[in-house]
């Protein structure tokens, strides 16, 4: 299957910080990506659709300032936590579209913000 | 938005065990598929079906549209079968989440 790689796995930062997550289509162009956030225990919450070449569209209540969305090119879309609090720390998996129906997801970023 | 709900929300299953999994959803859709997060939060596609039924190894899969629900059956359980399985939806751009079913097996 198609593979979609998020990097980094694993990211403890200071509160105040900012943090950027990368997530690749890696044998596959991807026009649209997904952003989900999942607390523990619990399903993925969608954050917002990153579009490639336009502005993403954000969920009804996730602050399109503290998350940033950049989807520059079609294997490529970066998403940074601005100001990143102790609330903030979560686990954030990307997906990426191919046709219209099937998603492939990446691993996963672990959040922890001190 | 879609509802999309999951039953049994956790199970455990000793190994050898056959088990199903049922995804009810509120709305006509015409795309579905199920995924297995494992223990360290990978999420794998198992099946894209969005009508009829569908088998891959140990693992199968029937949709049936017109009544709104989905289920997932797996046999012969192994311990690496367990994890969470989620059922998503796709309406207009989006994809919904089910609420997931939680599997232990144990050896």
């Amino acid at each position: 299957g198609a593979v979609v790689s998020q990097h980094p796995s694993w990211v403890i930062c200071k509160s105040g910080t900012s943090v950027k997550i990368e997530c690749r289509s890696l044998d596959f162009q991807a026009t649209t990506m997904f952003w989900y956030r999942q607390f523990p225990k619990q399903s993925l919450m969608l954050m917002a659709t990153s579009n490639e070449g336009s502005k993403a569209t954000y969920e009804q209540g996730v602050e399109k300032d503290k998350f940033l969305i950049n989807h520059a090119s079609l294997t490529l879309s970066t998403l940074t936590v601005t100001s990143a609090h102790p609330e903030d720390s979560s686990f954030y998996i990307c997906s990426a579209r191919i046709g219209k129906n099937i998603q492939y997801f990446g691993a996963g970023t672990r959040l922890s913000v001190l | 938005g879609i509802q999309v709900e999951q039953s049994p929300p956790d199970l455990i299953l000793q190994e050898g065990a056959n088990s199903t999994l049922r995804c009810n959803f509120s709305d006509s859709v015409n795309n579905l598929q199920w995924f297995h997060q494992n223990p360290w939060g990978q999420l794998i596609n198992l099946f894209y079906i969005p009508s009829g039924t569908k088998q891959n190894g140990r693992l199968s899969a029937t949709t049936v549209a017109t009544e709104r629900y989905s289920l997932l059956y797996i046999s012969s359980s192994q311990t690496t079968d367990s994890g969470v399985y989620f059922c998503a939806i796709r309406s207009g751009n989006q994809f919904y989440f089910g609420t997931g079913t939680s599997l232990t097996v144990i050896p």
